[in-house]
């Protein structure tokens, strides 16, 4: 199974300021139909998962431009700028180009 | 408008089987995949398996053994059955179209 590892486990925010969550695969996440199927979420306290980015740079529909995604091969960073107190919650990355799914364990993201 | 709605009983005896129906709307299930995902109380999220839309399936090898996944395009339902279930199956299972919608979740505890 493709192993995805986030860093850090729990991020410190203020709001309106900027942080980078970073996911590593342990293997190339390319599928052999040149995409890369690396998605990233957030899930708020009592919610259900809610797409944010999708194939490592496209941002979800309604998603603001305050969220960009970036990476290639097997490694991947989500930047959040000018955080503000919807943004808090846990992320995760989901790798779907490899059988099974797997996602990263999750970052937490809370006020200083 | 798409929506998906989990549903099944919420206490499953130890060694049991686990039946969940996932009801969508708003789409076709022979044109999207539906998945099953599942979060334990407090941890991370699990990729159980999923259904495409020509009715090919793919499972999580860790549950292989004991899961199926099948659906009724007429209702509009996907089906997950678990067999032999343990207190470790205890969690919030999810159905989700594509990764993109999600239903709210149903909790599931296994406890005689």
């Amino acid at each position: 199974d493709v192993l995805m590892t986030q860093t850090p486990v729990s991020l410190p925010v203020s709001l309106g300021g900027q942080v980078s969550i970073s996911c590593r695969s342990s293997q190339s996440l390319v599928h052999s139909d040149g995409n890369t199927y690396l998605h990233w979420y957030l899930q708020k306290p009592g919610q259900s998962p809610q797409l944010l980015i999708y194939r490592v740079s496209n941002r979800f529909s309604g998603v603001p431009d305050r969220f960009s995604g970036s990476g290639s091969g097997t490694d991947f960073t989500l930047k959040i700028s000018r955080v503000e107190p919807e943004d808090l919650g846990v992320y995760y990355c989901l790798q779907s180009t490899h059988f099974p799914w797997t996602f990263g364990g999750g970052t937490k993201l809370e006020l200083k | 408008q798409v929506q998906l709605k989990e549903s099944g009983p919420g206490l499953v005896q130890p060694s049991q089987t686990l039946s969940l129906t996932c009801t969508v709307s708003g789409f076709s299930l022979t044109s999207y995949d539906v998945h099953w995902v599942r979060q334990p109380p407090g941890k991370g999220l699990e990729w159980m398996g999923g259904i495409w839309g020509d009715g090919s399936t793919a499972y999580n090898s860790a549950l292989k053994s004991r899961l199926s996944i099948s659906r009724d395009t007429s209702k509009s339902q996907v089906f997950l059955k678990m067999n032999s279930l343990q207190t470790e199956d205890t969690a919030i299972y999810f159905c989700t179209r594509s990764g993109s919608s999600w239903g709210q979740g149903v909790m599931v505890t296994v406890s005689s």
